[in-house]
């Protein structure tokens, strides 16, 4: 599987759009990219995933660049629950493992 | 309600004696996976499932053992934990190629 870039942490004011960006530069052509999150240690909870258009769901939206080296995932409007950490993960569709990087840690500001 | 539920959710024992964590999914799910979280190595794979009979490793499978007799039941167990196993357990299930979804995780340590 690709590996992933991620800034360590990203701080967003409470109300703001939070953009969370990932650099898979290796990705292959039929590799997804996922995000996942994680709030303090509870189970990672997934988010949203997309091959090479752009995704909309009711968490949040992914945008992908159109060479596919990166991403950007985009909470329309943080709340205090959305601090977490949040894995960008490139893996293929169903495979059997998802290898979680360290993610970005980040944080809503009131 | 669909889940992914683990116990014990919390475990201290002692080195040598032999202990498992039941995983359990409602969802008919036929793919179930475990996983170590450890500070600054992120999630690990140990073991993985396709399906009932049908197991193989992951990243890290030393020292653990799993079993899949039933679709809905994945217990880890550890023949004899050393504290180099004392982490944060997650299993997770998925149904086709779709998404994981985690348990709300077991936190081990070993003395």
């Amino acid at each position: 599987d690709a590996k992933t870039t991620q800034p360590p942490s990203m701080d967003c004011a409470e109300g703001r759009a939070a953009n969370l960006p990932c650099n898979h530069s290796t990705i292959s052509g039929n590799e997804y990219v996922y995000w996942y999150r994680q709030i303090h240690s509870q189970g990672p909870q997934y988010i949203i995933h997309g091959l090479k258009n752009n995704e909309t769901n009711e968490m949040a939206s992914l945008i992908i660049t159109e060479d596919r080296k990166s991403s950007t995932l985009i909470l329309p409007h943080a709340t205090l629950r959305d601090t977490a950490v949040y894995y960008c993960i490139v893996s293929f569709f169903g495979n059997e493992k998802l290898t979680f990087g360290t993610g970005t840690r980040l944080t809503i500001i009131p | 309600e669909a889940q992914v539920t683990q116990n014990p959710r919390y475990l201290i024992t002692v080195t040598g004696k032999k202990l498992t964590v039941t995983c359990s999914q409602n969802m008919n799910h036929e793919y179930m996976s475990w996983y170590r979280q450890d500070p600054g190595l992120g999630l690990r794979q140990i073991y993985y499932s396709m399906n009932v009979e049908v197991t193989d490793k992951g990243d890290v499978p030393e020292g653990y053992k799993v079993s899949r007799k039933e679709k809905r039941n994945f217990p880890l167990i550890l023949e004899s934990p050393s504290p180099n196993q004392t982490s944060l357990y997650f299993c997770a299930s998925r149904f086709g190629k779709g998404e994981q979804f985690f348990g709300p995780g077991t936190r081990l340590t070993v003395l």
